[in-house]
């Protein structure tokens, strides 16, 4: 099983700043690598897929970079609707699919 | 556009079968491949396993022996069962997209349902 880690666990970020989440596979899984949202409340929702690829409406702040163990998800512009648990999963050995243990994203 | 909404009992019995459906709606069942996920109360997410309505499937090794997912295409519905409940199974349940296109499936999960909460206790 691939184990995924996430850090920091929580990062508090101000408006307008940038935040910076990693995530870190522990064999590589090349660029089979997504990055979702998750709202208190709400189901998670897809950012990022192919480790780099934004999905569709998510907007342009958002992005993603790496491949191999190393994965970066960088908010470039920090706005209060970011305010989310973010998470990555890794789709290159499965099963199972894993997750990270997620990022908290908090506004400064 | 594709939804997905959840639903079924939200106490199940120690001991007892958790049968969950997840209604597809704008779109059919046999049009993409579909997951199970949970998250226990202030904890991550894990996958449990996905489905294809041709009887494609596989499932999350811990949890391989407890657990079987169906498609009803006659309902556009889709089917968990998960025998032997414990505490532990206490979550939100989710089901969820992966899509399938010309170029074949891609396992990242683009479309979720809602999610419907479980609790298992006596």
């Amino acid at each position: 099983e691939i184990m995924m880690t996430q850090s920091p666990a929580t990062l508090s970020v101000s408006p307008g700043e940038r935040a910076t989440l990693s995530c870190r596979a522990s064999q590589s899984v090349y660029s089979n690598l997504a990055w979702y949202q998750q709202k208190p409340g709400q189901a998670p929702r897809l950012l990022i897929y192919g480790a780099s690829t934004r999905a569709t409406d998510i907007p342009a702040r958002f992005s993603g970079s790496g491949s191999g163990t190393e994965f970066t998800l960088t908010i470039s512009s920090l706005q209060s609707e970011d305010s989310a648990v973010y998470y990555c999963q890794q789709y290159n050995h499965w099963p199972p699919l894993t997750f990270g243990g997620g990022t908290k994203v908090e506004i400064k | 556009q594709v939804q997905l909404q959840e639903s079924g009992p939200g106490l199940v019995k120690p001991s007892e079968t958790l049968s969950l459906t997840c209604t597809v709606s704008g779109g059919s069942v046999t049009g993409d491949y579909w997951n199970w996920i949970r998250q226990p109360p202030g904890k991550g997410l894990e996958w449990i396993g996905y489905i294809y309505y041709k009887g494609y499937s596989n499932y999350n090794p811990s949890l391989k022996s407890r657990v079987t997912l169906s498609v009803d295409t006659s309902k556009n519905q889709l089917s968990l069962r998960l025998t032997s409940a414990t505490a532990a199974d206490t979550a939100v349940y989710y089901c969820a997209r992966w899509p399938l296109t010309d170029i074949g499936v891609y396992y990242y999960m683009d479309v979720w349902g809602k999610g419907t909460t479980v609790t298992v206790s006596s």
